[in-house]
């Protein structure tokens, strides 16, 4: 069965370093996302992703984050100057459909920031 | 008020046990409905979900939406330890974004 995978599974970096945080969505899906899970918290919306641009974000993607899809296959977050309260599970998902429904999640990179 | 909210448990029950998991919603905008099961340190598993009001059922699972009330519903009949997870309720007005509840942490004893 298809499925989303995410690499690294778990990054540590320093405070104010930049990380890249990489998804390979299921093949024929056409909409990307990023979500992000402090410990202990709700899963959190940041960023969907169609067409090569982004189509919605949330008050959590700030000018610090940025996607993109360099490829044909890949799906990345780049964090530019970490900060301790990036520290989290950061989640890739994607779907076939439009509308934000049926999303299909990977495993989760975890990123502690020092 | 909190956009969506659910009940964070935790939820014990014994093995065959009827579940019941809610979440309610203030966003009336909301349209998508969907039940997500999540393991412990693990993305979330799409369950089910559910287009506006009504049922829908799979299996065990059943799905339950009341838009009029902003209450939704997931029931797991015959309840097994192999569904001791956290359980996610999310929804989507329809613009490519899902707003996750807190998620019940269910443990279902043998």
């Amino acid at each position: 069965e298809p499925e989303v995978t995410q690499t690294p599974s778990h990054q540590v970096t320093q405070m104010g370093q930049e990380v890249i945080l990489r998804c390979v969505p299921i093949s024929n899906h056409l909409y990307f996302y990023w979500y992000r899970q402090i410990l202990g918290q709700k899963v959190e919306f940041l960023v969907s992703f169609y067409n090569n641009e982004i189509s919605e974000k949330s008050e959590i993607f700030d000018d610090q984050f940025s996607v993109e899809r360099p490829d044909g296959s890949n799906f990345t977050l780049k964090i530019r100057s970490t900060k301790l309260e990036d520290s989290a599970m950061y989640f890739c998902a994607s779907t076939a459909t439009s509308g934000g429904r049926d999303q299909y999640f990977g495993p989760g990179t975890r990123l502690l920031v020092l | 008020q909190k956009e969506v909210e659910q009940d964070p448990g935790p939820l014990s029950v014994p093995e065959g046990a009827i579940v019941s998991l809610n979440c309610t919603y203030s966003n009336s905008a909301f349209q998508y409905f969907m039940w997500y099961r999540q393991y412990s340190r693990k993305g979330p598993e799409l369950l089910m979900y559910t287009y506006s009001s009504g049922n829908k059922e799979d299996g065990r699972f059943t799905a339950q939406v009341d838009k009029s009330s902003k209450y939704i519903s997931l029931f797991i009949r015959d309840s097994q330890p192999s569904d001791s997870a956290t359980y996610l309720c999310a929804m989507s007005a329809g613009h490519n974004d899902m707003r996750f509840g807190a998620g019940t942490r269910l443990t279902v004893k043998p």
